[in-house]
This record gives C-alpha cells, structure tokens and sequence, in this order.
C-alpha cells in the first residue's frame, strides 16, 4: 500500500550545490510531510505541507506541491556535508489501520565536501 | 528535554524467542506507532494506538502484539511466529489522535533486533 514514491533513489553533490528530490503519489491528500532520517537513527519531521499550498520554506529547505500532478519536490539549496542523509515523504494512505501516514522508500543523499 | 526514548538500541535473540522492545514518550502524545524498516526500505506500520487502552493493526501485524496501558508506554513484543523478525524497529508518537496524517510523528532513535 506504498502510497509515495521519491525519485531519485539515491543523489550525490558536492558542498554547496542545490539537491532535489522528487514524491509522487497516487491518491488525494490533506498534506504531505517530509522527513530525514540520518544512519542508524530515527527520522526527523522537516516540513508538512498542505493540499491548498504550493510552497512552503523552511531555512534552505523549500518545499513545492503541485496537487495536479500528485507530486512535490524538496529542495535543499547550499547543501552541506551534515546534509548527507536519507530523506523520505510521506503521505496519507489506506491501509488495514486505515487511514494512516505512509512512507516511500526514500532518496539517499551524499554530499561530499 | 521532551522525546522518545527506545530502548535498548540494539538486541540479539535467537530464533523462537520472544522479545520485548521498549517506546516510552514523554511528549504528552495521544497517539503512538510503531514502524518496522528494512534495509533500503520505507516505513511500514506495525501496530498504532490512539488511546490509551486501544490499538490497531496496521499492514505487518502478523507475529507481533503491542499493549498500551499507560498513555507514555508502547512496548512491542515480536513473537516466534513473526517469520523475519530481523529489522530495525521504530517507535512513533503524535499529537493528534483523530488523524494520524495531520501531525508530525516524532520518532525514537530504533531499536535493531537481530534474530540468529
């Protein structure tokens, strides 16, 4: 029941270069949220983003939702090394729980210095 | 400090064993979750509970059982009936118990279960 996928699966950059990463889903939603998820640890909430945004920024995360398309884009601009990280969306799906948060499989980003 | 707090961080089991993970949270959350991940994988839900004294099943629940008796504890027992139950297992909490879709999760830092 994955309900959003990223592309790319996996990213690498150099330090100060823009990274972008792609969701897509398939059914409507109320939000969309993104999450990083550092090696070996839990994931960490960035930003959520409602159906009626188009854009949201927080520090050099911007955030785009384009409901037509059932897609959304995060963007890190000026990546840093600390930056290096997977980084998953998530959005609201039917499943046996009901309706409840589902996560892609994530986009792994590398950001060499 | 606020947060969850998984423990242990990392557990060795043999097979047939059941095991016992811990999730405490001291974020005053309604809701929490628990999630297991597979190398490369995404986050597929366990159990979740939006109350205390009530929880449901979420895709994977088979092999495993979960209790919610006090509003900050979520432990998750794998049972010898879950057949893969080597992973990285995390725990979840969120505000909002009418939706689980409309709040930030806050995670725990996971625990990972090896089962030789």
């Amino acid at each position: 029941s994955q309900q959003g996928e990223e592309d790319p699966q996996a990213l690498s950059i150099q330090e100060g270069e823009n990274a972008t990463m792609n969701c897509s889903y398939k059914t409507s939603i109320n939000n969309l949220q993104w999450y990083r998820q550092n090696s070996g640890r839990g994931l960490v909430h960035l930003i959520l983003i409602r159906s009626n945004e188009r854009e949201k920024h927080s520090g050099r995360l911007r955030v785009t939702l384009d409901t037509s398309k059932k897609s959304s884009s995060l963007l890190i601009t000026a990546s840093r090394a600390a930056d290096t990280a997977s980084y998953f969306c998530a959005t609201a799906g039917f499943n046996q729980a009901g309706t409840a948060l589902i996560f892609g499989k994530g986009t792994t980003l590398s950001v060499s210095s | 400090d606020g947060g969850i707090t998984q423990s242990p961080k990392y557990l060795f089991r043999k097979e047939g064993q059941n095991v016992t993970l811990s999730c405490e949270q001291n974020l005053n959350h309604d809701a929490m979750y628990w999630y297991r991940q597979d190398p490369g994988q995404g986050l597929r839900l366990i159990y979740y509970s939006q109350i205390v004294n009530d929880f449901q099943k979420g895709d994977i629940a088979e092999g495993y059982s979960v209790s919610r008796e006090k509003k900050e504890s979520f432990p998750l027992t794998v049972t010898s009936a879950q057949k893969n139950p080597t992973a990285f297992y995390l725990c979840a909490s969120s505000r909002d118990s009418a939706s689980s879709y409309n709040s930030p999760l806050h995670f725990g830092n996971g625990t990972r279960l090896t089962v030789t």
